[in-house]
């Protein structure tokens, strides 16, 4: 139980272009799910907290024009990357919630993101 | 802001000895701590987790300890594998909005 999925699984573009990942709770329904991103050899920081249903809340420097967030059942979220730069080239990783007054946090598998 | 973080960032150990993973936690009104095993490439899965009102809490060859009086806590590893190699990270939890705040991460590397 408690399995998250993201897609892509990794998604090379190029300067400029917007990029859509996907997170997915298969086996639950999720009314939070968070979004992270990690650099190499790095721990986690928390970009936003995405509310089913509500707008997205970000985290203090994480630009929300830039990183849209939209949670639009109990079972996905997805994180646009617009007009992406080199800089944003990262790993980011979703999460879960599995149940509404549940802590523990299930995460996906990550997506690699390299822009060119 | 608060954090938490790890006292060592590496661990060698070798195979079928047991490992003992540290984390300090500065928050004091943290009541809720999670250890996740991270592969390269992969996202975090959870390991064990522990709340505040317990100071032990064992799993299947993981145990966690929690020393609320010195905001410490530790991940227990017994008869470590080579499949036990990952950066593993602490994270707590002190309040309603369901965040976790990570630790740096511990690599773990276990030698056959």
């Amino acid at each position: 139980g408690a399995v998250v999925s993201q897609h892509p699984s990794w998604v090379i573009c190029k300067s400029g272009t917007s990029v859509k990942i996907e997170c997915r709770s298969l086996d639950f329904q999720a009314t939070t799910m968070f979004w992270y991103r990690q650099f190499p050899k790095q721990s986690l920081m928390l970009m936003a907290t995405s509310n089913e249903g509500s707008k997205a809340t970000y985290e203090q420097g994480v630009e929300k024009d830039k990183f849209l967030i939209n949670h639009a059942s109990l079972t996905l979220s997805t994180l646009t990357v617009t007009s992406a730069h080199p800089e944003d080239s990262s790993f980011y990783i979703c999460s879960a919630r599995d149940l509404p007054s549940g802590r523990t946090q299930y995460f996906g598998p990550g997506t690699r993101l390299l822009v060119l | 802001g608060e954090s938490v973080g790890l006292h060592l960032p590496t661990l060698s150990v070798q195979e079928g000895d047991n490992s003992i993973i540290n984390c300090a936690y500065s928050n004091s009104a943290s009541d809720y701590f999670i250890w996740y095993k991270q592969e390269s490439g992969k996202g975090p899965q959870f390991i064990i987790d522990i709340r505040s009102n317990m100071d032990k809490r064992q799993g299947q060859r993981v145990t966690v300890l929690l020393n609320k009086t010195v905001k410490h806590l530790s991940l227990q590893i017994a008869a470590t594998q080579p499949g036990d190699s990952a950066v593993y990270f602490c994270a707590e939890n002190g309040g309603s909005n369901y965040k976790l705040t990570f630790g740096k991460g511990t690599l773990l590397t276990v030698n056959p």
